[in-house]
């Protein structure tokens, strides 16, 4: 069964740092390329973050470049996200999600399957 | 950046009635690289429609995309209860971005 299990999420204060998981089971991890998107309270959803299935191609929104860092582990069969100097603004549920084709290249496309989302809170 | 708009904000309908969901790119979308998501209250998004108008895997056939260029549409024909949710378009033409949804909702 295909599934993400995304964890890591908490409360936190402004400047500080957080680190989020996504541990993948069901698929090759290795063939796809993935995603961070992100939900504000309220709000739509915003991609944050995507990586190339070998981790060395990445793509940032510009509301993260600089402060936010995607990697994978394909041995761990597992996505994080670094998301340091946190703000207020980041205040949001984290889903991960798998890349649709699962085609192995460096374009990006739609997001198939989607974890069950890790909340992350950022408040003094 | 390519911008999606989709129309209306909210759409109050009964069941069994048809539901007509627009979205409209800020630039033309030439491989019709939009996908359609619905999202329920405390669910994640689940993928409904990919390249405007193929459906994703266990989607009932109710669901329909169409449209190309800037106009797309999502069409429900039949509105069962567990379709009354929020959706989202996205498109992958150029990087990824969102519309801002469209609920639907028990009229």
């Amino acid at each position: 069964q295909v599934q993400l299990v995304d964890s890591g999420g908490g409360v936190v204060q402004p400047g500080r740092s957080l680190r989020l998981s996504c541990a993948a089971s069901g698929f090759s991890f290795s063939g796809y390329n993935m995603h961070w998107v992100r939900q504000a309270p309220g709000k739509g959803l915003e991609g944050v973050a995507v990586i190339s299935y070998d981790g060395k191609n990445k793509d940032y929104a510009d509301s993260v470049k600089g402060r936010f860092s995607i990697s994978r582990d394909n041995s761990k069969n597992t996505l994080y996200l670094q998301m340091n100097s946190l703000r207020p603004e980041d205040t949001a549920v984290y889903y991960c999600a798998r890349d649709g084709p699962g085609i192995v290249d460096y374009y990006y496309y739609y997001m198939d399957v989607w974890g069950k989302g890790t909340t992350v809170t950022i408040s003094s | 950046e390519i911008v999606l708009t989709q129309s209306p904000g909210t759409l109050s309908l009964s069941p069994g009635e048809r539901a007509t969901l627009s979205c409209r790119a800020s630039q033309s979308l030439s491989s019709n690289y939009l996908a359609w998501y619905q999202q329920k209250p405390g669910q994640a998004p689940r993928l409904l429609i990919h390249g405007a108008f193929s459906r994703a895997t266990g989607i009932p056939d109710r669901f329909s995309g169409s449209g190309s260029g800037t106009d797309f549409t999502l069409t429900i024909n039949g509105l069962q209860p567990e379709d009354f949710a929020v959706y989202y378009c996205q498109q992958y033409e150029s990087s990824r971005t969102f519309g801002q949804g469209t609920k639907v909702e028990i009229k």
